[in-house]
């Protein structure tokens, strides 16, 4: 089935370390989005990428760091650099139009021990 | 900041039609309007979305103002399935799509 697909579910990383969250897209979807959630609140746009090898910083880019050298795949990259990363990771993607619906993965809890 | 307002949260009996109402006054010629739900601990699923007209779908109806500048997710009937957060965003071509808080929506059996 066609779909987005986030891993891992859950994460626990100490302070001072980076970790990567996976997120690979079989819907052959040009634009994908990173978002950060934590608890009741909206989602705040990370970083987002329109086509392979580019993309733009979002709302609250500090601390992260992305790639998209496949169509498919747009690993996120929390670094040690992000003060407070818990919370829980949302992976999109769609078509690059306003009529574009977004798919959205899973989703990734993040935890710093 | 988040193109769109929308109440913080809103309250409905089960079985009765429920309007969740989103302002968007700075909306562009190009911007559709989508609307997206979440359950707690999951991602946002698609609801329904419109450029002008309004729209009809299995899930919900969303009546657009004449001048665009605030729309109207219709769920005709709540369930209890329903209750989650919605929320209204516009999308355009340039694809950097922000989310505002969205709205809470209780539903009272």
């Amino acid at each position: 089935d066609g779909g987005i697909t986030q891993s891992p579910k859950y994460l626990f990383r100490k302070e001072g370390q980076n970790v990567t969250l996976s997120c690979e897209q079989n819907l052959n979807h040009d634009a994908m989005y990173w978002y950060r959630q934590d608890p009741g609140q909206g989602l705040r746009l990370i970083y987002y990428s329109q086509i392979v090898n580019d993309f733009q910083k979002g709302d609250i880019a500090e601390g992260y760091s992305v790639s998209r050298e496949k169509k498919e795949s747009f690993p996120l990259t929390v670094t040690s650099a992000q003060k407070n990363p818990t919370a829980f990771y949302l992976c999109a993607s769609s078509i690059p139009a306003g009529l574009g619906t977004i798919y959205f993965g899973e989703g990734s809890w993040l935890t710093v021990v | 900041d988040a193109k769109t307002t929308q109440p913080n949260s809103m309250e409905s009996n089960e079985e009765e039609p429920v309007h969740l109402p989103c302002n968007h006054s700075t909306i562009s010629g190009t911007d559709y309007i989508h609307w997206y739900r979440q359950l707690p601990s999951q991602g946002p699923e698609y609801v329904i979305h419109g450029l002008t007209s309004n729209v009809n779908n299995r899930m919900a109806s969303l009546a657009i103002a004449e001048d665009r500048k605030s729309s109207t997710l219709i769920l005709h009937r709540a369930t209890l399935r329903d209750a989650a957060v919605y929320y209204c965003i516009l999308k355009t071509s340039y694809d950097k799509v922000i989310f505002g808080p969205g709205t809470s929506l209780s539903v009272i059996p």
